[in-house]
């Protein structure tokens, strides 16, 4: 079946650090896949996506390659802020559905 | 921008109370969706629905039920709550059927 497996957090960074938020999935076909970040008290925002293999998804300083020959689509960021905090998920869609993975929550210290 | 409204913040209710979520989308969004999201298992679908008057089991659908009367209205209904319904309980919208989802703020719901 379809799921999606992202790496356990927290995750502690000193700002400035270079962030990774590693992401595999398993699917049929060609999903669409998706960063969605969920900021203290607020519901879940797109933060990016791809929705072919070898596409880049970019916002905000955060990066993501859909890499179709290791299932991956793992979040980077070259500098983090302390306002970068928050719970990271990865998504994939196959029609109706979205599989999220479990989260992965940032935490960076000033 | 897309907005997405939920009743409630927060709610507290006692075992055996039947609950009614709410969820209003402002951007003529065909499909909506209701999920829970619980610490390490990230959000779990209980149902969505593509068209008014239309709805599809997701992936953990006991215990609850569902409506959507008008198009921007979906609303999740417990007809006898339990403690273990205990969660943050998300809407969200989109207007394709693998299109981006837009989230309301989130109804943490405690069953006493």
């Amino acid at each position: 079946g379809n799921s999606v497996t992202q790496m356990e957090g927290p995750v502690t960074l000193s700002e400035e650090a270079f962030l990774t938020i590693n992401c595999t999935y398993t699917a049929t076909g060609y999903p669409s896949l998706f960063w969605y970040v969920q900021y203290p008290g607020e519901g879940l925002q797109l933060l990016l996506k791809a929705t072919k293999a070898d596409d880049k998804g970019s916002n905000k300083g955060f990066e993501a390659t859909y890499r179709k020959e290791t299932t991956s689509f793992h979040l980077e960021k070259g500098s983090v802020q302390v306002s970068d905090s928050a719970v990271y998920f990865c998504a994939l869609n196959r029609g109706f559905k979205t599989i999220f993975g479990a989260g992965t929550r940032l935490f960076v210290k000033a | 921008d897309v907005k997405v409204t939920q009743s409630s913040r927060y709610l507290v209710k006692r075992t055996g109370e039947k609950v009614f979520l709410e969820c209003v989308q402002d951007m003529d969004h065909e499909n909506m969706f209701w999920y829970r999201q619980d610490p390490g298992l990230g959000l779990r679908l209980i149902y969505f629905s593509y068209d008014v008057k239309m709805k599809e089991k997701g992936d953990i659908p006991e215990g609850y039920s569902v409506s959507r009367e008008k198009k921007e209205r979906f609303s999740l209904i417990l007809e006898s709550a339990s403690t273990n319904q205990t969660s943050m309980y998300l809407c969200a919208s989109s207007f394709e059927e693998s299109d981006t989802q837009y989230f309301g703020p989130g109804t943490r719901l405690t069953v006493l």
